[in-house]
């Protein structure tokens, strides 16, 4: 059974950081790993999808890596911004494509 | 991009009171539809598999009586709460996915879910 941690839980940091948040899966056998983002009370928006066959993925200021073997991928955020504030998950899928097994999310809180 | 309408956004009720959510794929045809739930401070779980045209797949633990799926065509699925209780309010949150076939360069479509309180 397919189980996604991320860590840490929540982090806050002052504006114009640079900031990693982590997330690890428990079955290597992947297709793809996808980062979220939800604000507060909202559904989901995608940030970065990596397929399995990839080793990062880069967006604006964020930069997904994805290290199939040892079960990890990262989500970087550079030059945090108060805009960032929101929970980030990522989440992988059971087969194929869909669906998605998901982490409980890293808490964001960029202060200005 | 795909978009995947949620409707309505927020539901408050009454006890007892059924409640029908929708979930639509506005620029493509969606045979596969998810739905999660999300309980205050917890993560997305998934709640059923809805594939146009057929029944629903239930996660072990829901109730297919108390959460009836339909998906009668290629933009649309619902989830129906029956006789809903204060202890089904939670986030509900719909996905919908291109293509049975695994393309895995496809992202997931979210709705922007349905926030419900039943009193």
């Amino acid at each position: 059974k397919q189980e996604v941690t991320q860590i840490p839980a929540a982090l806050s940091v002052p504006e114009g950081e640079n900031l990693v948040l982590n997330c690890s899966f428990t079955d290597s056998a992947i297709y793809n790993l996808q980062w979220f983002r939800q604000d507060p009370g909202k559904g989901l928006t995608s940030l970065l999808l990596i397929q399995s066959s990839q080793r990062e993925q880069t967006s604006g200021r964020l930069n997904a890596s994805l290290d199939k073997s040892s079960g990890r991928s990262t989500l970087y955020i550079a030059a945090s911004q108060p805009g960032d504030s929101a929970t980030y998950l990522c989440a992988v899928p059971l087969s194929g494509n869909t669906p998605l097994v998901f982490g409980k999310g890293t808490r964001l809180s960029v202060i200005a | 991009g795909a978009v995947v309408s949620q409707h309505p956004s927020r539901v408050i009720c009454k006890s007892g009171t059924s409640v029908k959510i929708e979930c639509r794929s506005l620029d493509f045809q969606a045979t596969t539809m998810f739905w999660y739930r999300q309980f205050p401070k917890q993560s997305l779980m998934l709640m059923a598999t809805s594939n146009e045209g057929s029944k629903a797949t239930y996660e072990q633990g829901v109730e297919k009586d108390k959460f009836l799926i339909n998906h009668a065509s290629l933009t649309l699925s619902t989830l129906t709460v029956t006789s809903a209780h204060p202890e089904d309010s939670s986030f509900y949150i719909c996905s919908a996915s291109l293509s049975r076939e695994t393309f895995t360069d496809q992202p997931q479509h979210f709705g922007d879910g349905t926030r419900l309180s039943i009193l």
